[in-house]
């Protein structure tokens, strides 16, 4: 399998653009995540969906955020309009809740986004 | 307010010591605890894991460490070695209907020195 696939790995953009970072999880998994990396708080969880419906957004910052899941392949987050302290690393993870399995979560490598 | 938190932002070891990275949460209702490794441009990846129910958990070089009473957890490395330089993430997660959410601590950068 070829992991988590996040795109574009770097975005480079002036304030006030509208940002979409995209995510395919791991085929078969159930729940995505996404996270935002700073070096002021870490990894922060922003929103989850499990089978394709948010289930908890009340990481996600501000009305700027949005993300959609509209199918089990595929998930974007949109930061519209983008501001320079949205700079930071945004993670897409996946996992698979089963009744037995521990739902370890896989990360992608990242997008880099620099807001000017 | 951080719910866990990591209160050593780095950490330099010998090459061939033991690494201790520390981990204090608040929240007495995380029954799950992880450690997650992560390396330059990659994305954090699963180290090892322990219940609320037990005190320790093994595999191989790491070994992570679980004080209840004193909300405390601690990942050991031995012998630690060159590419064990990364960060390190602690998490913990409360069980929930239908996913594990995962609180992060801000994490401690190691170094291990040849």
């Amino acid at each position: 399998d070829a992991g988590v696939i996040q795109s574009p790995r770097h975005e480079v953009t002036e304030m006030g653009q509208e940002v979409t970072l995209r995510c395919k999880p791991i085929s078969g998994h159930n729940s995505l995540f996404w996270y935002r990396q700073t070096m002021m708080r870490g990894l922060e969880l922003l929103i989850y969906f499990n089978n394709n419906v948010p289930i908890d957004d009340s990481g996600m910052p501000e009305d700027r955020f949005s993300a959609k899941m509209p199918n089990a392949s595929f998930s974007t987050l949109k930061i519209q309009p983008s501001e320079p302290r949205d700079s930071a690393v945004y993670f897409c993870a996946s996992s698979l809740k089963g009744p037995s399995s521990y739902n370890e979560q896989f990360f992608g490598p990242g997008t880099r986004l620099t807001v000017l | 307010d951080q719910q866990v938190k990591q209160n050593s932002p780095s950490l330099s070891v010998q090459e061939g010591r033991i690494s201790i990275l520390n981990c204090d949460y608040t929240n007495s209702m995380f029954d799950y605890f992880l450690w997650y490794k992560k390396y330059p441009a990659e994305g954090p990846t699963f180290l090892i894991s322990i219940s609320s129910i037990k005190d320790k958990n093994e595999d191989g070089r790491f070994t992570v460490f679980l004080n209840k009473s004193a909300k405390h957890l601690s990942l050991h490395i031995v012998p630690s070695q060159p590419g064990d330089s990364a960060v390190y993430f602690c998490a913990a997660s409360v069980t929930s209907g239908s996913a594990r959410q995962l609180t992060f601590g801000s994490g401690t950068q190691l170094t291990v020195l040849p």
